[in-house]
């Protein structure tokens, strides 16, 4: 049962445009939210996170949204770059116990020119 | 500063064959765990630990093992590699204490092949 619920698998946008993907949890225990960057052949990176109380987290063109009634949360990349194109992964964090780690299935982005 | 390093980078096994993938990380992180990542699938959580000798399992651990003797060694064995099991695995870990954001360090992972 996946836990965190991402979509779409993958994203066509042009240069200039908002990406815009959209994950879903369902544990009320996850306390933070991370979003994850991957280009091909290396390890994720974390990109930008957001905490539970906060509607809305901006860095650069980056920005989180976060719905916590419907527990749904989102990444816009406005003004998409050819250099956006990776894999995204949304996560969801507990601080507490072990403090693991689930992520969603991912989506490829590719901006084209 | 290497980060998290992982070896190898590459492997093709045949079936029933076993190996180990290994695990190092030099920013003396306690915390550290085996994903593998599969199309579609996203990241799954194998198996982790919470430092030297605490050792427990994730989502997907059947057919491997891992071992934490030291503070900067987390090896993976598979003890009869399968099909299944061919998947390209990341290495992370993240920093010990209070206030976890969710931050792991991922290693560049190692791409296995099962025959």
């Amino acid at each position: 049962q996946q836990q965190v619920k991402q979509s779409p698998q993958s994203l066509i946008v042009q240069k200039g445009g908002i990406s815009i993907i959209n994950c879903a949890y369902e544990n009320t225990a996850f306390d933070y939210f991370p979003w994850y960057q991957q280009f091909p052949g290396k390890g994720p990176a974390l990109l930008i996170a957001i905490r539970p109380d906060v509607s809305e987290k901006k860095e650069g063109r980056f920005t989180i949204s976060f719905n916590k009634s419907a527990k749904q949360f989102s990444l816009h990349i406005m003004d998409s770059q050819p250099g956006d194109s990776a894999t995204y992964f949304c996560a969801a964090a507990t601080s507490g116990g072990y403090q693991k780690v689930t992520f969603g299935t991912g989506t490829k982005l590719q901006v084209i020119p | 500063n290497a980060g998290v390093t992982q070896t190898p980078k590459f492997q093709v096994l045949k079936t029933g064959q076993s190996m180990t993938l290994q695990c190092a990380q030099d920013m003396n992180h306690e915390y550290m765990s085996w994903y593998r990542q599969d199309p579609g699938m996203g990241l799954r959580l194998i198996h982790y630990s919470v430092g030297a000798g605490i050792t427990d399992q994730g989502e997907v651990p059947n057919g491997y093992n891992v071992s934490r003797s030291t503070t900067e060694d987390f090896p993976l064995r598979l003890l009869s590699a399968a099909p299944s099991q061919t998947s390209v695995y990341f290495c992370a870990s993240r920093a010990p204490g209070q206030g976890f954001t969710g931050e792991l360090f991922f290693g560049e992972g190692s791409r296995l092949t099962v025959l």
